[in-house]
């Protein structure tokens, strides 16, 4: 089956750093990489759509200067937290859409940010 | 519109049988999907329908009614390992995912 995975899978940063999560499709490749943050007992948020090759489509609400998503390849995309604050302590989740099937969506296992 | 409802929390006994329904409304459909979330993990994919009709797995089974913009997940013989957030999702005419807020579903003894 295909395979997502998220790196790191726990972070803990001070307030103001700036943290890198990565996503790869370990055995697909995936045009479009979706990110996700996901707060205690809420559901799933959509934070952008990030297509191969071009700019992320940030959710309203989103901030894009904060929240830097990087899709260089058809394998991986980054999700970089800028300056990251208390507020931004969250599980983020990617998960990716196979290029063949676009009702096909992997999810990663998640990435638990922990800023101080 | 992107309406889409589940009930917030469910409880059932092991070993028996629990229906978690999903209605939403929307203009562009491309398939219902339903995921489990275990606390602190990310959801796994349990079922797709995109015709109407009960699509049956294991002990999971899930129904679809396009016309009513209705969905159930079914689960028999729970066992604990059960008690989990369930989220079902409804993909859009631009195949992205809107997903409910999810039913937690609690099994006891």
């Amino acid at each position: 089956g295909a395979v997502v995975s998220q790196h790191p899978s726990r972070v803990i940063c001070k307030s103001g750093t700036s943290v890198k999560i990565e996503c790869r499709s370990l055995d697909f490749q995936a045009t479009t990489m979706f990110w996700y943050r996901q707060f205690p007992k809420q559901s799933l948020m959509l934070m952008a759509t990030s297509n191969e090759g071009s700019k992320a489509t940030y959710e309203q609400g989103v901030e894009k200067d904060k929240f830097l998503i990087n899709h260089a390849s058809l394998t991986l995309s980054t999700l970089t937290v800028t300056s990251a604050h208390p507020e931004d302590s969250s599980f983020y989740i990617c998960s990716a859409r196979s290029t063949g099937r676009r009702e096909e969506q992997y999810f990663g296992p998640g990435t638990r940010l922990t800023v101080l | 519109g992107q309406n889409i409802d589940q009930p917030t929390e469910m409880t059932a006994t092991e070993g028996a049988i629990v229906q978690i329904n999903c209605t939403y409304q929307t203009s562009g459909f491309n398939g219902l999907f339903w995921y489990q979330q275990h606390a602190g993990e990310a959801p796994t994919f349990l079922s797709y329908n995109v015709l109407d009709g009960l699509e049956e797995k294991g002990r999971f089974s899930s129904f679809l009614s396009r016309s009513k913009g209705y969905s159930y997940l079914l689960l028999k013989e729970l066992q604990m390992k059960d008690s989990a957030s369930y989220l079902c999702a409804y993909m859009d005419s631009n195949y992205q995912l809107i997903w409910g807020a999810g039913t937690k579903l609690i099994i006891k003894p």
